[in-house]
C-alpha cells in the first residue's frame, strides 16, 4: 500500500507569490492534517480536514487556506509568500479524528527568495 | 508558539550506550506521542502513552509520563548507529492537533 504522497517534493518561489501543496492520503484514510516546520523546529499544526470539512485551525494568518477534495486528497495554500514561510510543510493522514494513527508524508521543501 | 520543551537539544553517545530525552507541556493531553525524523523528511510514529499510562515499551524503547509534573522521557537502549535522528514529542488534544517539542538531536556515534 501507498503511504502518504505529497507534491511537489522541493519548491522555490518569490516572496509575493503564491504556491499550491498537494497531500494523497493512504487508501481509506478520510483525515489530512496539515503542519509546518521550520528548521530547527518542531512541526506546527496548520489545518486538520476530515469528511472535506475543516475541523481543526492552527495560529496561522489568513493567506493559508486549505481544502479537501471528495477522493481526500487535500490541497494548502499559501497567498503572498513572506521569507518566513520558508519551511517544510508535512502533510499527515489519518482514519477519521482519533487521537491516534497518523501517518506522515516525506513532506514538502518550500523556499521563499 | 511551541507549548512544549524538550531537553536535551542535542545528545551525542556511543553505540551501546542507552540515551534518555525529556519533554515537558503545559496544557493537558489526551495522549503524548513520540516521533522520530531522518534529515528533515517525513516523522515517524515510535509510541503513544495515554494521560492514564505511566510507562510503555516498545522493543528498544521505553516511555514514561508523569501528568503531575506534566512531563514524558523517552529511553532508547543499546543505541545504534541507525537510532540518529532528531526526536519529537506530540502532545495531542482534539481540537489543537498534535503540538510538537522543538526536538532532540541524536547522534549515535559507531
Amino acid at each position: 500500500d501507498a503511504g502518504v504522497t505529497q507534491s511537489p517534493t522541493h519548491l522555490i518561489k518569490t516572496r509575493g507569490q503564491q504556491v499550491t501543496l498537494r497531500c494523497s492520503p493512504i487508501s481509506g484514510h478520510k483525515s489530512v492534517s496539515w503542519y509546518q516546520q521550520v528548521l530547527g523546529q518542531g512541526p506546527q499544526f496548520i489545518f486538520q480536514y476530515y469528511e472535506k470539512e475543516e475541523r481543526g485551525r492552527g495560529n496561522f494568518p489568513d493567506r493559508f487556506s486549505a481544502r479537501q477534495f471528495p477522493n481526500y486528497s487535500s490541497e494548502l495554500n499559501v497567498n503572498a509568500l513572506l521569507l518566513g514561510d520558508s519551511a517544510l510543510y508535512l502533510c499527515a493522514s489519518s482514519l477519521d479524528l482519533r487521537d491516534y494513527g497518523y501517518t506522515f508524508g516525506s513532506g514538502t521543501r518550500l523556499t521563499v527568495v | 508558539s511551541q507549548q512544549g520543551e524538550e531537553d536535551p537539544q542535542a545528545l551525542s553517545i556511543q553505540e551501546g550506550e542507552n540515551a534518555t530525552m525529556n519533554c515537558s507541556y503545559k496544557t493537558s493531553i489526551n495522549n503524548l506521542q513520540w516521533y522520530r525524523q531522518n534529515s528533515g523528511r517525513g516523522l515517524v510514529h515510535l509510541i503513544l502513552i495515554r494521560s492514564n499510562e505511566r510507562e510503555k515499551h516498545s522493543g528498544r524503547l521505553r516511555v514514561t509520563l508523569d501528568t503531575s509534573k506534566k512531563s514524558s522521557s523517552l529511553l532508547i537502549t543499546a543505541s545504534r548507529a541507525a537510532d540518529t535522528a532528531s526526536y519529537f514529542c506530540a502532545m495531542f488534544n482534539y481540537g489543537q492537533n498534535f503540538v510538537f517539542g522543538p526536538g532532540t538531536r541524536l547522534s549515535v556515534l559507531p
